[in-house]
């Protein structure tokens, strides 16, 4: 499996709700990012997992919260969002091994969210 | 910090002509550099990478890049361009050593349009 797998592929939510992103990958991957791409924008780093733990938070909004609950599966937590949250949020894992040398990461088809 | 700059937000090409994409890097140690393609409403695949190895890197789908460290480029070759090469294409650096869960940094992104 060279799989990230992003679900829901699409979702709507109000200010007021509370949602979650789900990503998992079965590659053994040790480290798991979140980044969110506007439209016609780059990726942006959200923030990153290395063994289950956070190592780089890019210095996001509280309203988004992530959570590791093993090596397999990444959450993203979201309440109330705001409008220009709106974008396509995107999951990528690598191997986490200084040894393996350059550290490719393999991103998810990402989950697009509207905030209305 | 370690970036990279794109030339071109948009390049147009015709089906069967050289794709050229430019990419320059900033980075006071010798960094690792990827190529991404994102299609419409997907998420980002891997083209290839530079991890000092060889300055000549030979990618998926018939792209190479060729590393000059003298001139600080990365830039994105296809000998044949095809109309299912229409996409948008990332160069990006490795933010750390590149070993590690670092993220990416991810240039603005080119455009490719093929003409028929």
């Amino acid at each position: 499996d060279t799989e990230v797998t992003q679900t829901p592929k699409h979702l709507v939510m109000g200010m007021t709700n509370k949602k979650s992103l789900k990503c998992e990958q079965h590659m053994g991957h040790r480290a798991m990012y979140w980044y969110k791409q506007k439209a016609k924008k780059p990726p942006e780093l959200m923030f990153v997992y290395s063994y289950e733990k956070l190592s780089i938070n890019e210095s996001v909004p509280s309203r988004f919260s992530p959570e590791c609950p093993n090596s397999s599966l990444l959450n993203l937590h979201l309440h109330a969002l705001q409008p220009e949250d709106s974008a396509l949020y995107l999951c990528a894992s690598s191997q986490d091994s200084i040894i393996s040398g350059a550290n490719v990461l393999t991103f998810g088809a990402g989950s697009r969210l509207t905030v209305l | 910090a370690q970036s990279v700059t794109q030339l071109g937000s948009h390049v147009s090409v015709s089906e069967g002509a050289l794709v050229l994409l430019r990419c320059n890097y900033s980075s006071s140690v010798p960094p690792y550099l990827f190529w991404y393609v994102q299609y419409p409403n997907q998420g980002l695949q891997l083209l290839l990478k530079y991890t000092s190895a060889a300055t000549l890197v030979k990618g998926i789908n018939g792209f190479e890049a060729e590393f000059k460290k003298s001139e600080t480029s990365f830039h994105l070759t296809k000998p044949s361009a095809h109309m299912s090469d229409a996409a948008e294409y990332f160069c990006a650096v490795s933010e750390g050593s590149g070993g590690g869960a670092d993220g990416l940094t991810f240039g603005k992104g080119t455009h490719l349009i093929i003409q028929p």
